[in-house]
């Protein structure tokens, strides 16, 4: 079966720190990828989803970006933070009738 | 473009009370896939059902029912005698059919069931 790893589970990070989220996946090969970042109390926001190795697609301008250096690893980066970079990230993948899987997610407090 | 609108900003009822979650779309595509997630207050979104736009039969699923009606565009969700562990926020979600490449989700209803 399918499994979905995210690390760490909580970050606290000063305002300026760089930040490295990694999501994993097991049990399945060549998945489509998603980061999605939700503000306290928000909805869904998609940042990045990608189809392939090296393949990024990105919905928001911001100072984030993401990364897939290997087939089931994605990574989200920032090379310095800002208050408003506080949330709930989640990473996802798709499933072969559409449905997206959540993992547990990353709460990150920028202070 | 697609859109999800879940009107229902919250909701609070009373134990064993029936509940029902409004979802509408929107979208051009004549082949979709509409989806319903919980998210409890662990915060990790669990995929509850999936639908296609060929589908148009009702779901039952323990006390959980799906009702999908194309000629209004809507997917909304009943969870029937509500319990304690129902209160989480509830997500509606549309996909186009390329593989996700279109995924959008509402906004959320946050559902509390009171004891």
């Amino acid at each position: 079966s399918q499994t979905i790893h995210q690390w760490p589970a909580t970050l606290v990070q000063p305002v300026g720190s760089p930040l490295s989220l990694e999501c994993t996946v097991e049990g399945t090969s060549n998945p489509n990828l998603y980061w999605y970042r939700q503000a306290a109390g928000r909805g869904l926001q998609l940042l990045f989803y990608s189809v392939g190795i090296g393949q990024i697609s990105s919905e928001v301008p911001q100072n984030l970006s993401a990364s897939r250096p290997q087939d089931r690893q994605f990574i989200l980066s920032s090379k310095k933070l800002l208050l408003s970079d506080s949330g709930f990230y989640l990473c996802a993948w798709i499933g072969h009738s559409y449905e997206q899987y959540f993992g547990p997610g990353t709460r990150l407090t920028v202070t | 473009a697609q859109k999800v609108t879940q009107a229902q900003t919250e909701i609070s009822v009373v134990e064993k009370e029936d509940v029902t979650l409004d979802c509408v779309y929107e979208t051009r595509d004549t082949t979709y896939y509409l989806f319903w997630y919980k998210q409890p207050p662990s915060g990790e979104l669990v995929f509850l059902i999936r639908r296609n736009s060929f589908d148009e039969q009702n779901e039952i699923s323990g006390r959980y029912s799906w009702n999908f009606q194309k000629s209004t565009s809507s997917f909304n969700f009943t969870i029937t005698a509500s319990q304690v562990v129902d209160s989480a926020v509830y997500f509606c979600a549309l996909s186009d059919p390329f593989y996700g490449q279109n995924f959008v989700f509402g906004p959320g209803t946050r559902l509390s069931v009171l004891p």
